[in-house]
């Protein structure tokens, strides 16, 4: 069974808009954690936010934003005013307390249109 | 800001032939790892190394790969005899800790990855 699913292959935003890229996860654990990372075109894997099973509040970090419903597993991220810089694959990660590994999501391809 | 670095950024070899994939980790991590993304696909777990052995593999990680702390800096993955479809990018990761499942600083940091292409 897929462990973290990213539905949306691709998005479209225009620039300055808010977008929010779908994730959900499948773990029988308590405590676990879910990533997001970016990666643009060169290549390079870019951590963005953290959000533990604990956690009370969704996380925020600057611009970026998870939307965090633990009852429905799921961990959106959410852009708000995007920018032409944001164009980029981005992946949902998570980490569960049985195994020192991170499942990957399949990834969203955002583009942002100026 | 300290970041994972790695060596070469783009490895051409001839199928058969040995490869090592150099990474040094970001220095006060304890955890590292490998993964490979082939082109246009998802990122997929290789292994993960702590205190001088492996803690876990996949069942890509066959006897062809090997990973080695050889000094205190640098995580090396060699694969013996490369075929084609280990053509990738190679990512190196490293993480300060290792909680029981739900911490930040199980944050894993990327390398910029080895392309490697196997002909």
């Amino acid at each position: 069974a897929q462990k973290i699913t990213q539905t949306q292959p691709g998005m479209f935003v225009q620039e300055k808009e808010a977008v929010t890229l779908d994730c959900t996860y499948d773990t029988s654990d308590q405590s676990y954690g879910l990533f997001w990372y970016k990666q643009p075109s060169s290549g390079e894997m870019i951590f963005l936010i953290y959000q533990g099973s604990y956690d009370e509040q969704n996380a925020t970090e600057g611009r970026y934003s998870l939307n965090f419903q633990k009852a429905r597993k799921s961990a959106n991220l959410v852009i708000s005013a995007s920018q032409l810089g944001d164009s980029a694959m981005y992946f949902c990660a998570m980490r569960d307390s049985n195994f020192n590994k991170f499942y990957f999501g399949s990834g969203t391809k955002l583009n942002v249109k100026p | 800001e300290p970041e994972v670095t790695q060596t070469p950024s783009h490895q051409v070899t001839q199928m058969g032939q040995e490869v090592i994939l150099r990474c040094v980790p970001i220095s006060n991590h304890l955890y590292f790892y490998w993964y490979r993304q082939i082109l246009g696909q998802k990122v997929e777990f290789l292994v993960s190394f702590y205190n001088n052995e492996i803690s876990e593999k996949s069942e890509i990680f066959d006897d062809q790969f090997s990973v080695e702390r050889p000094d205190g800096s640098n995580f090396t993955l060699k694969i013996r005899s490369t075929k084609l479809e280990d053509s990738a990018m190679y990512f190196c990761a490293s993480s300060e800790y290792l909680s029981g499942g739900a911490s930040k600083a199980d944050t894993q940091y990327f390398g910029p990855g080895t392309r490697l292409t196997v002909l």
